[in-house]
């Protein structure tokens, strides 16, 4: 596609389920990052995929969080058992060259909701 | 996690008036960022800047690189209503090319 797309848009969830977020980076993009904004804070950094190198994952908050990325595709990033605290937006990003994240485009985000 | 002092955090102002904001932080960075996010969308690089000192300028846009590296701000001229929105400053350290560290936003309103 044109840009990064990130589904659902939008997700109410109630706390304790799992859920699982999605991230279609740009076609060709090697590198993925995940980045969570809770309301009226700034982006914090979670994880960063680099084609087949181990993903950095020193940003994720708890183990409740896991993310995944096959080859240089689409990214999931699941949080089981989900709190309230959890609720934020969740933004994806893909850059072409290595962990240059000045080049990388986000994504619209995923609203998450959780009551 | 650590997060920059970013001020002001809104700032109400007339069509055609110029506008500044700036990020403090306790801490160096290598490379100053600004973005701007519009409602519903990621947020758009508007700025980098790399070297201590460094005063660049994008369109109506202005930012600098403080000298101690603990410091930058951006300035917009004769603002217009499409530049409504959320500014957000990040820094970047050495060796983490990836991991910014974001201040919390000043949200502009533009009077037409």
């Amino acid at each position: 596609g044109a840009g990064v797309s990130q589904s659902p848009s939008n997700k109410v969830t109630e706390k304790g389920k799992d859920v699982e977020l999605r991230c279609d980076p740009i076609s060709g993009h090697t590198a993925l990052y995940w980045y969570r904004q809770r309301l009226g804070q700034g982006l914090e950094f979670l994880i960063y995929f680099q084609g087949n190198s181990a993903p950095d994952k020193s940003g994720l908050p708890s183990d409740r969080f896991s993310a995944e990325r096959t080859g240089e595709s689409v990214s999931t990033l699941t949080i089981q058992r989900t709190q309230q605290e959890d609720s934020a937006v969740y933004l994806c990003a893909s850059s072409s060259r290595q962990g240059l994240i000045t080049e990388a485009f986000f994504g619209q985000g995923t609203r998450l909701t959780v009551v | 996690g650590q997060q920059l002092n970013q001020s002001p955090q809104s700032m109400f102002i007339q069509e055609g008036e110029d506008v500044s904001m700036n990020c403090t932080s306790s801490s160096i960075f290598n490379t100053w960022l600004w973005y701007k996010q519009d409602p519903g969308e990621g947020p758009v690089l508007l700025i980098a800047l790399y070297k201590a000192g460094e005063l660049t300028s994008n369109g109506r846009l202005t930012a600098q690189f403080g000298i101690t590296r603990k410091d930058s701000f951006l300035n917009i001229s004769a603002s217009i209503p499409s530049d409504v929105g959320i500014y957000f400053c990040a820094g970047q350290r050495s060796g983490s090319n990836y991991k910014l560290t974001f201040g919390k936003g000043t949200l502009l309103t533009v009077n037409p």
